[in-house]
């Protein structure tokens, strides 16, 4: 079993949707959680980051964790179709830990 | 430009040749990372290096594989007999505290 597993998608939404984006991890040790939006043959940018349980919001983004149930989520708001990408989770304890990613495609 | 940088950008080579990728990280980074990912795949860790020293290594990364920082700064990582499965992105991340960024990429093809 991996210690980080993102759901795989691939994901299709409209334009203006919701988009919810999940991860669970196995090792308490984690203490960053991060979320990558990758664009195709490009480096990972660094969206948000969070080291408590709870929600952290930043504009139209929300990522939220749960280390009671080894859970973190990123949450879009009003997508958009320059919000398709693929987006990874990162767990980290010094060095991190990626999901597979999730790609997403927002359709206008 | 203030961001990590790599070079070179792509790399094709033949297999058993030596390929040698650079990293220039963040300036004020003390911690610097190499990952490698392959389609479909997240990135994977291989090295971490925090000033000149290598404090942590991958069990992915094979003998052939080294991977320098000798005065702190920018980070060489060498492949020497390179193999058809050695293609893939390279990637190079800096971090100082909580945020770690990651340059664009180094993208071996192995023939």
């Amino acid at each position: 079993q991996k210690e980080v597993e993102q759901d795989p998608g691939p994901l299709s939404v409209p334009e203006g949707a919701i988009v919810s984006l999940n991860c669970t991890y196995s090792n308490s040790a984690f203490q960053y959680f991060m979320w990558y939006r990758q664009y195709s043959r490009k480096g990972p940018e660094l969206l948000m980051y969070t080291y408590s349980s709870g929600n952290k919001e930043d504009g139209r983004f929300t990522a939220q964790v749960d280390k009671s149930s080894k859970y973190i989520s990123l949450f879009i708001r009003d997508s958009q179709p320059s919000d398709s990408a693929t987006y990874l989770c990162a767990i980290s304890a010094g060095k991190s830990t990626f999901g597979d990613g999730t790609t997403l495609t927002v359709k206008p | 430009d203030t961001g990590v940088s790599q070079d070179p950008r792509h790399k094709i080579t033949k297999r058993g040749q030596n390929v040698t990728f650079r990293c220039d990280p963040i300036s004020e980074h003390n911690r610097l990372y190499w990952y490698r990912q392959t389609l479909g795949q997240g990135p994977e860790f291989l090295t971490y290096f925090q000033n000149e020293a290598q404090l942590e290594k991958s069990r992915l990364l094979s003998d052939r594989f080294s991977a320098e920082r000798p005065k702190g700064s920018f980070s060489t990582l060498e492949i020497q007999r390179t193999e058809q499965g050695d293609s893939a992105m390279y990637l190079c991340a800096s971090r100082q505290q909580d945020e770690q960024f990651f340059g664009p990429g180094t993208r071996l093809t192995v023939l």
